[in-house]
């Protein structure tokens, strides 16, 4: 049974830090992996898929990797701001299936 | 271009009744998922409606059902209403043919008294 792990669930830094989130898994069998924040009481704002072929994808300043084999994934944000305070959350899907299998998350909180 | 909405916002509703939620999709999209997140847990995936049938199931019980409607708008109905149900419900939608981003709506907050 494929389970997501995120670690740390949460974390403080002050503004301006570059900063990386962890996202493991068990089941090496996915067919991407997605990166998601949320915003407190919110719904799900998508911020990188990567196909399972892929070893990386950059967005601004977010840039997620992925190392299929051994089952992890992190996004890193660089200089961080206030404004990026919120839960991220990775997301697998596994090779012949619809859904997505969420960790429980990693809380940010940037400090001005 | 309208993304996922869903209805209602917040809901409040007492332990054995029933309730009904709301997802029309984005513009485009023909698949509707719904998933149940509790507080401080990531989402968990309930199931997947396309072409108006039950695509895919998670590991909930009957007392959760669903439809979809020709122009592919969801609902999720939870019967026997438990103090557990109480939690934001997120639907997504996507294309069907596609294994690729599922885009989420706001959420429902259903709290079960």
């Amino acid at each position: 049974k494929q389970e997501v792990t995120q670690i740390p669930a949460a974390l403080s830094v002050p503004e301006g830090e570059n900063l990386v989130l962890n996202c493991s898994f068990t089941d090496s069998a996915i067919y991407n992996l997605q990166w998601f924040r949320q915003d407190p009481g919110k719904g799900l704002t998508s911020l990188l898929l990567i196909q399972s072929s892929q070893r990386e994808q950059t967005s601004g300043r977010l840039n997620a990797s992925l190392d299929k084999s051994s089952g992890r994934s992190t996004l890193y944000i660089a200089a961080s701001q206030p404004g990026d305070s919120a839960t991220y959350l990775c997301a697998v899907r596994e090779d012949s299936s619809y859904k997505l299998i969420f960790g429980s998350g990693t809380r940010l909180l940037v400090r001005p | 271009d309208a993304g996922v909405t869903q209805s209602p916002t917040h809901l409040i509703k007492t332990r054995g009744q029933q309730v009904t939620l709301r997802c029309s999709p984005k513009s485009g999209h023909d698949t509707v998922s719904w998933y149940q997140q509790a507080l401080g847990q990531g989402p968990q995936f309930i199931f997947q409606y396309y072409e108006e049938e039950e695509r895919q199931r998670g590991n909930f019980p009957d007392r959760f059902s669903g439809h979809q409607f020709p122009n592919y708008s969801s609902e999720l109905n939870v019967n026997a209403l438990l103090l557990g149900d109480s939690a934001l419900y997120l639907c997504a939608s996507s294309l069907g043919h596609s294994l690729d981003t599922q885009y989420f709506g706001p959420g429902t907050r259903l709290t079960v008294l």
